[in-house]
């Protein structure tokens, strides 16, 4: 089956800790993204990436960190340096091109600082 | 730097009647439009979208309506069912990154 792995679905961190969080994708996709949504809340870009070994900063990069060394890995690290970590962190990829750009997504992370 | 403006907010509607849920966009650049639905604890999946040179696109009870010149696109519910309840977001992605509008909260009652 195709699709977008996230893992794990719920995950605990106590302050200052770091955590990462994994997110697996086998449709041979280019482009991967991570979002956080908080409740009630829309999807806003933490990082995005388009090829390996590179990646950019959304609108809410601070606190957080990635890596992108296989096409099939987007792995997103929640730094001690994010102070409101709590929230659902969903990750998607797509094809890269300019027209019909579709993005799967995985089911989710769901973050709670202890 | 908003580029997409979704509302309302939330919405709630009486089981066989129509929801309609707007977005405006800022950027003439973007070219797809589509709509994503998200139920409780899962990722958003693709609902229906549609290309600006067309201005309405119909799947099902789903439609997509197009306004070029107001910058606006909006989804369209007919005979809205309780199985409908979830949040729906519009999008416009562009060959770089996808932009979600901030959500719909949809709600119908039985």
């Amino acid at each position: 089956d195709g699709g977008i792995t996230q893992s794990p679905k719920y995950l605990f961190r106590k302050e200052g800790q770091n955590v990462t969080l994994s997110c697996e994708q086998n449709l041979n996709h280019d482009a991967m993204y991570w979002y956080r949504q908080d409740p009630g809340q829309g999807l806003r870009l933490i990082y995005y990436s388009q090829i390996v070994n590179d990646f950019q900063k959304g609108d809410i990069a601070e606190g957080y960190s990635v890596s992108r060394e296989k096409k099939e890995s987007f792995p997103l690290t929640v730094t001690s340096a994010q102070k409101n970590p709590t929230a659902f962190y969903l990750c998607a990829s797509s094809v890269v091109r300019r027209l019909n750009t579709e993005a799967f997504f995985g089911q989710g992370t769901r973050l709670t600082v202890v | 730097q908003q580029q997409v403006k979704q509302s309302p907010q939330s919405l709630i509607v009486q089981k066989g009647g129509i929801s309609i849920i707007n977005c405006a966009y800022e950027n003439t650049a973007f070219d797809y439009f589509p709509w994503y639905q998200q139920f409780p604890g899962k990722g958003p999946a693709l609902l229906i979208a549609i290309r600006p040179d067309v201005s309405e696109k119909k799947e099902g009870r789903f439609t997509i309506s197009f306004n070029k010149s107001a910058k606006q696109f909006s989804l369209h519910i007919m005979d809205s069912q309780p199985g409908d309840s979830a949040t729906y977001f519009c999008a416009a992605p562009r060959a770089s990154k996808i932009i979600f509008g901030s959500g719909t909260r949809l709600s119908i009652r039985p």
